[in-house]
C-alpha cells in the first residue's frame, strides 16, 4: 500500500514556542490530506482538511490561527502549532487520500513543557 | 458524531476467529462501511471496506447484512499482533473530500 511519513516522530518543546510537523506521501500524490489529533485513551479527532494550493478547512472549534496548515505541494503538508501550550500536548496524525482509501502516517507525539 | 456503534472491548484467543460487530442503522445508500485499526501509538491502518456485498482480502472478511444496518469484521485466525483498536466508519466513497469520523472503536485483545 501507499506510504505516508511524518517528521518528527516525537518532539518536546517549551511553552510559547512553535513547532512544525511534516506529512509526506512518499509514493503517490495527494491533493487532499487530513490532520487529526488524539489525546490519551481517546479516539482520533479531525482537525482540518488540507487542500493543495488552497486554504485548509478547519473543523469547528479548531483555531486556524493556532494550527497553521500549509499544503504547498502534492506530496507535502505541514502543521505548525504556534505558541504551544501544555494542553496542546497530543498525538498528531496525518492522512493522505487516494481514491478509495486514506493512508495514515505513523503520528507525531508532541509534548509541551 | 460517529454514525456507528461498536462494543468497547472484546477478547479473542490466539488462533481463533475474531468477529467484531458494528451497528450503522442510519447508513445512507451511497455510504460505504470502512474498517481501520490502530495499534498502540501508531497511525490507523486500513483493513477493508464494502458497500453491500461481502468482501474479503488478505487481512479480513467483511460481512454486511442485507439491510446494511450492521456489519461484522472477521479476522479468521487472530494473532497477538492483531491486538488493536478497531474502528468501523461509515463514509461516502472517498473520491471526494469525504472526511473519516472516528468513533470510540472496539479494543480487541488477543490472548495467548
Amino acid at each position: 500500500g501507499a506510504v505516508v511519513s511524518q517528521h518528527p516522530s516525537w518532539v518536546i518543546c517549551k511553552s510559547g514556542t512553535s513547532v512544525k510537523i511534516e506529512c509526506r506521501s512518499l509514493d503517490f500524490q495527494a491533493t487532499t490530506m487530513f490532520w487529526y489529533r488524539q489525546f490519551p485513551k481517546q479516539s482520533l479527532m479531525l482537525m482540518a482538511t488540507s487542500n493543495e494550493g488552497s486554504k485548509a478547512t478547519y473543523e469547528q472549534g479548531v483555531e486556524k490561527d493556532k494550527f497553521l496548515i500549509n499544503h504547498a505541494s502534492l506530496t507535502l503538508s505541514t502543521l505548525t502549532v504556534t505558541s504551544a501550550h501544555p494542553e496542546d500536548s497530543s498525538f498528531y496524525i496525518c492522512s493522505a487520500r487516494q481514491p478509495y482509501e486514506q493512508y495514515f502516517g505513523p503520528g507525531t507525539r508532541l509534548t509541551v513543557t | 458524531d460517529a454514525k456507528t456503534t461498536q462494543p468497547p472491548s472484546m477478547d479473542c484467543a490466539e488462533g481463533r476467529a475474531a468477529n467484531l460487530p458494528c451497528n450503522h442503522s442510519t447508513i445512507s445508500g451511497n455510504e460505504y462501511v470502512y474498517w481501520y485499526r490502530q495499534i498502540h501509538s501508531q497511525g490507523p491502518q486500513y483493513i477493508i471496506h464494502g458497500l453491500k456485498n461481502n468482501e474479503t482480502n488478505e487481512m479480513a472478511s467483511l460481512i454486511i447484512t442485507e439491510d446494511r444496518k450492521s456489519s461484522t469484521l472477521i479476522l479468521p485466525h487472530a494473532t497477538l499482533r492483531d491486538t488493536a483498536v478497531y474502528y468501523c466508519i461509515v463514509a461516502r466513497s472517498q473520491g471526494g473530500s469525504e472526511k473519516l469520523v472516528f468513533g470510540k472503536g472496539t479494543k480487541l485483545t488477543v490472548n495467548p
